[in-house]
């Protein structure tokens, strides 16, 4: 059965840092296109990063230079590492699976919250 | 401000049959493929529909997506309460240069 299961979310203040985690289950995060979309609280989604399963990584432009996104495949796990956090920033953070290497998100992980706040 | 435009709310009587619009451009619907997601409040998303029209398994076959030129729509036939959620349409964005969603259209089930 496939699984995305997000932790690292927390409460940080304006300028910090977090690394988020997604660990995998049922499936090859190498084999796979592996992004992050978050939700700000009451709003719509938004796409952040993706890592191809080449390797190559992109990112949306607000947050290019500050979010670096990883794996691990030896733990089949994806990361998101936010640096300089800004209140925009805060939002639930969703770890997706991408169906057929096209944004088609089939699997979608239940979200960690990150709030950035003094 | 959404580069895919979505009516913020539709609503129907539950056998009823809804039609929810995505309207975008040619930077994103009118060369690429558009996805449906369905997210009930405090859940996360789930794809409904990929590649315009094409059903995820599982997504029962009330649930229809098309696309004309530079405009989608996710049609859902005999509706049910349990239809009640917010959808979001999505698309890769030539001049993004990365895949966009609508602002979300809240279905209510009355």
């Amino acid at each position: 059965e496939v699984q995305l299961v997000e932790s690292g979310g927390a409460l940080v203040q304006p300028g910090g840092s977090l690394r988020l985690s997604c660990a995998a289950a049922g499936f090859s995060v190498a084999n796979n296109y592996m992004s992050w979309v978050r939700q700000a609280p009451g709003k719509g989604l938004e796409w952040v990063s993706v890592i191809y399963y080449g390797g190559a990584t992109y990112y949306t432009d607000s947050v290019k230079g500050r979010f670096i996104i990883s794996r691990d495949t030896s733990k089949n796990t994806v990361y998101l590492q936010m640096d300089n956090l800004r209140a925009e920033d805060t939002a639930a953070y969703y770890c997706v699976r991408d169906l057929t290497a096209s944004y088609d998100f089939d699997y979608w992980g239940q979200g960690t919250w990150v709030t950035v706040s003094s | 401000q959404s580069l895919l435009t979505q009516p913020p709310s539709a609503s129907g009587t539950p056998g009823q049959r809804v039609t929810i619009s995505c309207s975008g451009s040619n930077s994103n619907i009118g060369s690429n493929t558009v996805n449906w997601y369905q997210q009930v409040p405090g859940t996360a998303p789930k794809l409904l529909i990929y590649k315009d029209h094409q059903r995820l398994s599982g997504v029962p076959d009330r649930f229809s997506g098309s696309k004309s030129g530079t405009s989608a729509s996710l049609a859902i036939s005999g509706l049910q309460s349990e239809d009640e959620a917010d959808y979001y349409c999505a698309s890769w964005d030539d001049s993004l240069n990365g895949p966009t969603f609508g602002g979300g259209t809240k279905l209510t089930v009355l």
